[in-house]
């Protein structure tokens, strides 16, 4: 079956410091999303990412879809403690169905 | 003002028991959908339904039926519950439920069965 790695599990970080991290799937996917949840919330859409090879901001986050369109990564600068909360990527399948990745795990230290 | 919510917000209950979450959604939205998130945070689609009818029914035992009386609610009845049933359940939605459609969640339902 499809496999999908999302990595690092955890981030220990200090306020200012960039944050990247990445997913890589077995199969090809036609969009990557980003979501974040904070704690005790449901997840909250970040990036959408439509096309292979598309570099989208949103704010302090940058996120890219893999040309090969099997992987992705999400970059959030000078963290800020309301930073803190699990990332999940999470790519789409043809009807819409979204597979979440593990999920990176930040905590932003002052 | 809220989007999505959900009902009760946490649910601790015996092995065995029946109970109901629900979901509601202001957004006018045609899809809702239900997901699991277990202790290591994976969230799993269950079911989706849009305009009331069932769309997507991941392999989820039959203890499990979701029920949808009118497309701005969809709400999950689990019968004979058991202690692997204790997670985190969230209700989300979207517009028609494609490929672009952005999924709005609600803050979830913290099932705990002792």
């Amino acid at each position: 079956g499809q496999q999908l790695n999302q990595s690092p599990q955890s981030m220990f970080i200090q306020e200012g410091e960039d944050v990247s991290m990445n997913c890589t799937s077995s199969s090809i996917f036609n969009t990557w999303l980003w979501y974040k949840q904070d704690p005790g919330e449901g997840p909250v859409l970040l990036i959408a990412l439509y096309k292979a090879g598309e570099l989208t901001s949103n704010g302090r986050l940058t996120a890219q879809f893999g040309i090969t369109r099997k992987d992705s990564f999400l970059n959030i600068s000078a963290s800020i403690p309301s930073d803190v909360g699990i990332y999940f990527c999470v790519p789409t399948d043809s009807w819409g169905k979204l597979q979440f990745g593990a999920g990176t795990q930040v905590v932003v230290t002052p | 003002d809220t989007a999505v919510s959900q009902t009760p917000k946490y649910l601790v209950t015996q092995m065995g028991n029946d109970k109901s979450i629900k979901c509601e959604q202001n957004l006018g939205h045609d899809t809702m959908y239900w997901y699991k998130q277990d202790s290591k945070k994976f969230l799993k689609i269950m079911f989706s339904y849009n305009n009331k009818e069932l769309i997507i029914n991941e392999t989820v035992p039959n203890r499990f039926s979701p029920k949808s009386p009118d497309k701005a609610h969809l709400n999950l009845h689990i019968n004979s519950l058991e202690l692997g049933d204790s997670a985190v359940y969230f209700c989300a939605s979207s517009q028609v439920g494609g490929l672009m459609d952005e999924q709005f969640f609600g803050p979830g339902t913290r099932l705990t069965v002792l």
